[in-house]
């Protein structure tokens, strides 16, 4: 295992069309987390789950975008009836729960969205 | 509300010299600081962190200084080389790290031969 890893990593979509997002973390890894970056921008955090459970959907931009868990291994991204602003780039990350890396994130490359 | 706050969207420095990034913060609850460097086309990758118990924390060409007081973090880069050129962002969250880590806009280092 050399890292997190994200599928597709490139999406391009019509408006209204809904896209998904495929997330593998680090296999050790309890905690996964989903963040947005737009041109200019830091990530912007969405999510965070911890195995299965999702403790943090706060932050999710609107009832648009949903994630899942299932297993607590990989995760999924969805975003329904997709807008030309929700065009950016979405970043996944694991990280251990403890640990002297506990607050590191291990980010994969992220999945490029453009909706025309 | 930029919890996180990076005022300087670029640097260039000479190679051999020292770069300094500044990061400030606004959330008094933050316990735990981060760096990441990120290339293009790639996630960013994490660099040093320092947690708020410490005023200073340093591998290798790499020193993070925390003000607690100021609110206040830098990252020294010394000396300061060409493969260093890449995006830089200050991080910062509660609880120890991981959980809604919060990051700045980043800073885009220029590293010059």
């Amino acid at each position: 295992d050399t890292g997190v890893s994200q599928d597709p990593r490139h999406k391009i979509t019509k408006r209204g069309q809904n896209v998904t997002f495929r997330c593998d973390p680090i296999s050790e890894h309890n905690r996964l987390y989903w963040y947005r970056q737009t041109l200019g921008q830091g990530p912007e955090f969405l999510t965070y789950f911890q195995n299965e459970a999702q403790l943090e959907k706060s932050r999710l931009l609107s009832d648009r975008f949903s994630a899942e868990r299932p297993k607590g291994s990989f995760s999924t991204l969805e975003i329904q009836r997709t807008e030309q602003g929700d065009s950016a780039m979405y970043l996944c990350a694991s990280s251990h729960r403890q640990g002297a890396s506990a607050g590191e994130l291990f980010f994969g490359e992220g999945s490029r969205l453009t909706v025309l | 509300d930029q919890q996180v706050k990076q005022n300087s969207p670029s640097l260039s420095v000479q190679e051999g010299r020292i770069s300094i990034l500044n990061c400030d913060y606004t959330n008094s609850m933050f316990d735990y600081f981060l760096w990441y460097k990120k290339y293009p086309a790639e996630g960013p990758t994490f660099l040093i962190s320092i947690s708020s118990i410490k005023d200073k924390n340093e591998d290798g060409r790499f020193t993070v200084f925390l003000n607690k007081s100021a609110k206040h973090l830098s990252l020294h880069i010394v000396p300061s080389q060409p493969g260093d050129s890449a995006v830089y962002f200050c991080a910062a969250s509660e609880e120890g790290g991981g959980f809604k880590t919060i990051f700045g806009a980043g800073t885009r280092l220029f590293v010059k031969a």
